[in-house]
């Protein structure tokens, strides 16, 4: 079936860093979110794209729905020790399924 | 309350025992996911109900598992004869979007 490549699987970062991680695709999606999910929880979303090229900030987040549609991004500027967890992308795909990739573990160095 | 609720929270059993696991989904979502999470691991998606309509059973990994979803409000997973590679964190979701899903705490099943 449809898979998700999300990169990279891990990162180990120092707070205040900013950070990056990006899902790619061989399908276009319709939709693109972005998840996180903290040990011992359920994902929470974070971030919903519906257009090509669209920009999406929710405080120091930022996602974008790539503008070929295969593909996103997700920045967190400024990490804080609350950043720490998995987080997941999920494209919708023509036939109205999520697709998910299989998660950045963001660790940060005390 | 007002989110997706998952109970048990944990269940440790037996090797070959059942085992129920129940989901109250947000008022009012139609659709509902179940999914299983191992240790470290991403999401693999097992069974997702919408409405009246048949359940698409695509991603459960074996007649052991079912679902059922009653009066298209609380759903029940259903492992018979568990092994040790059923144990994991089962999670469930409810949509009223099909791609918006909102996640339940999940269930924590270990099998000895």
């Amino acid at each position: 079936g449809q898979q998700l490549n999300q990169s990279p699987q891990s990162m180990f970062i120092q707070e205040g860093e900013d950070v990056s991680m990006n899902c790619t695709s061989s399908s276009i999606f319709n939709t693109w979110l972005w998840y996180k999910q903290d040990p011992g929880e359920g994902p929470v979303l974070l971030i919903a794209l519906y257009k090509a090229g669209e920009l999406t900030s929710n405080g120091r987040l930022t996602a974008q729905f790539g503008i070929t549609r295969k593909d996103s991004f997700l920045n967190i500027s400024a990490s804080i020790p609350s950043d720490v967890g998995i987080y997941f992308c999920a494209g919708q795909d023509s036939n109205y399924q999520l697709i998910w990739g299989a998660g950045t573990k963001l660790i940060i160095k005390p | 309350g007002a989110g997706v609720s998952q109970s048990p929270s944990n269940k440790v059993t037996e090797k070959g025992k059942d085992v129920e696991l129940r989901c109250d989904p947000i008022s009012g979502h139609t659709a509902l996911y179940w999914y299983r999470q191992s240790l470290g691991q991403g999401l693999e998606f097992l069974i997702y109900f919408q409405g009246n309509s048949a359940p698409d059973k695509s991603g459960l990994p074996s007649d052991r598992f079912s679902a059922e979803r009653t009066g298209g409000s609380v759903s029940t997973l259903t492992i018979q004869r568990t092994q040790q590679e059923d144990s994991a964190v089962y999670l469930c979701a409810s949509s009223a979007l099909t791609w918006e899903q909102f996640f339940g705490p999940g269930t924590r099943l270990t099998v000895l």
